[in-house]
Parts: structure tokens; C-alpha cells; sequence
């Protein structure tokens, strides 16, 4: 039943390991996003997918890769991590890509990089 | 780019009407203007959106001047419930073609207190 659904809810794991992060959402919408949240609390969008198409890649590391295999998924892969890559990852989609969307969000996964 | 603006904290009583403002000086003319509550441990939730003047709905009142550089969110006869962060969020993504930033502000606590 939850629109936006995201795994794991935690992370925890090594400097210089690989993971991912998948998100999901159920409500038929175009574009989906993903935001990095802080220890300060900052919502900073880092990329964002409209039918699969990139459509935002902010100024991340390239260690930082969206890969969407349709729609409804857009999943997250973070190589060689480090320890400023601890934080809050919240996926979130829209109807469409247009101005007036209402963001819908999932829960987050927090990622802590010891 | 529009930079936001907010105050780090609120604080209020139950009862009152509490008013959040938010500066975005550099706000473009396609930006809409959307402000979004945050639980801990939760993902942000939309509450209202507006692009001029005023909009009401169920739980706020957005206020947005001629000249769009500001905008306030006003929560009527606020409960401890509705003590969480508030972020604006401005912004637009154009369809198909380059993407303009989504720049969420910094977010303002609001503690409600009996």
C-alpha cells in the first residue's frame, strides 16, 4: 500500500564498499528523484528520471549513479563510499515533470559510512 | 538559481496562528512556490503550493507578494502535532529539455508548545 517505498530503511557498512539503495513507487507517475538530507537537515536533490530519461543531475560525485529500469523504479548505486556520504537518501516521484507537481516522498534510508 | 531563506526556529503555543516566511529573491518566473512539512524519521509531506497571491486549503494559507520574492505559510490555531520542520521549496523543471534546479530552503523547526 505505500506509494513510494524505499530499501533498506538502514545502512550501515564500510568506507570504499559498494551498495545501493532501491526506491519504488506505485502511483503511476513519470518522474522520480532522489534527495540527500544532512545532519543539518538540508534537502539538496541530487538527480531525477522522467520515463527513465535523465532529466536533473545536480553536482554530485560521479560515485553516485541513478539507474532507473522503468518508471516505477529508480535505484541508486554508490561506489567507494566515504565517510561524507552519511545521511539521509529520500526517493520521491511526481506525476510528471511539469512545475506544479506535488512531490511524494518515501521514508528514507539512512546511510551511515563508518 | 533561486536561494531560499527561513528562520531556523520557531516557537508557538497551541492555539495561535504561527506564520513561516521564506526569501527567494532570486525566484524565476516559471518557479512555483511549495511548501512541504517533515516528521522525524519521515519523508517530507506536501502542504500547499501557489505561484501568486494567496491560496488557502484544508491545514494552511500561503501568502505570496506582487513580486514573488517571499512567501509565508500561515498554520491556523497551531497543535503539538504540528510541531516539525517546514521547508519551501522552489523551483521548475522544464518537460524534455534542460532542468533547472528543485532548491529546497533550510527548513524552520516549529516547536508547539501546551
Amino acid at each position: 500500500d505505500t506509494a513510494v517505498s524505499q530499501t533498506p530503511k538502514y545502512l550501515v557498512t564500510q568506507m570504499g564498499n559498494d551498495k545501493s539503495i532501491k526506491c519504488e513507487q506505485n502511483l503511476g507517475h513519470d518522474t522520480m528523484y532522489w534527495y540527500k538530507q544532512d545532519s543539518k537537515k538540508f534537502l539538496k536533490i541530487m538527480f531525477s528520471y522522467n520515463n527513465k530519461e535523465l532529466i536533473i543531475n545536480e553536482t554530485v560525485p560521479n560515485r553516485f549513479s541513478p539507474k532507473s529500469p522503468d518508471k516505477a523504479h529508480l535505484n541508486l548505486h554508490i561506489n567507494s563510499l566515504e565517510l561524507g556520504d552519511s545521511a539521509v537518501y529520500f526517493c520521491a516521484s511526481t506525476p510528471s515533470a511539469g512545475a506544479d507537481e506535488t512531490q511524494y516522498f518515501g521514508p528514507g534510508t539512512r546511510l551511515l559510512v563508518l | 538559481l533561486a536561494k531560499t531563506t527561513q528562520p531556523i526556529s520557531m516557537d508557538s503555543y497551541e492555539g495561535q496562528e504561527v506564520n513561516i516566511t521564506c526569501s527567494h529573491n532570486n525566484i524565476a518566473t516559471n518557479d512555483y512556490i511549495t511548501w512541504y512539512q517533515q516528521f522525524p524519521s519521515q519523508g517530507p509531506r506536501f502542504i500547499i503550493q501557489g505561484y501568486k497571491t494567496k491560496v488557502t486549503n484544508e491545514v494552511a494559507s500561503l501568502f505570496i507578494p506582487a513580486d514573488r520574492k517571499s512567501s509565508t505559510l500561515s498554520l491556523p490555531r497551531v497543535s503539538l502535532s504540528d510541531t516539525a520542520v517546514y521547508y519551501c521549496l522552489v523551483g521548475d523543471i522544464l518537460r524534455g529539455g534542460s532542468a533547472r534546479q528543485l532548491t529546497f530552503g533550510s527548513g524552520t523547526q516549529l516547536t508547539v508548545l501546551p
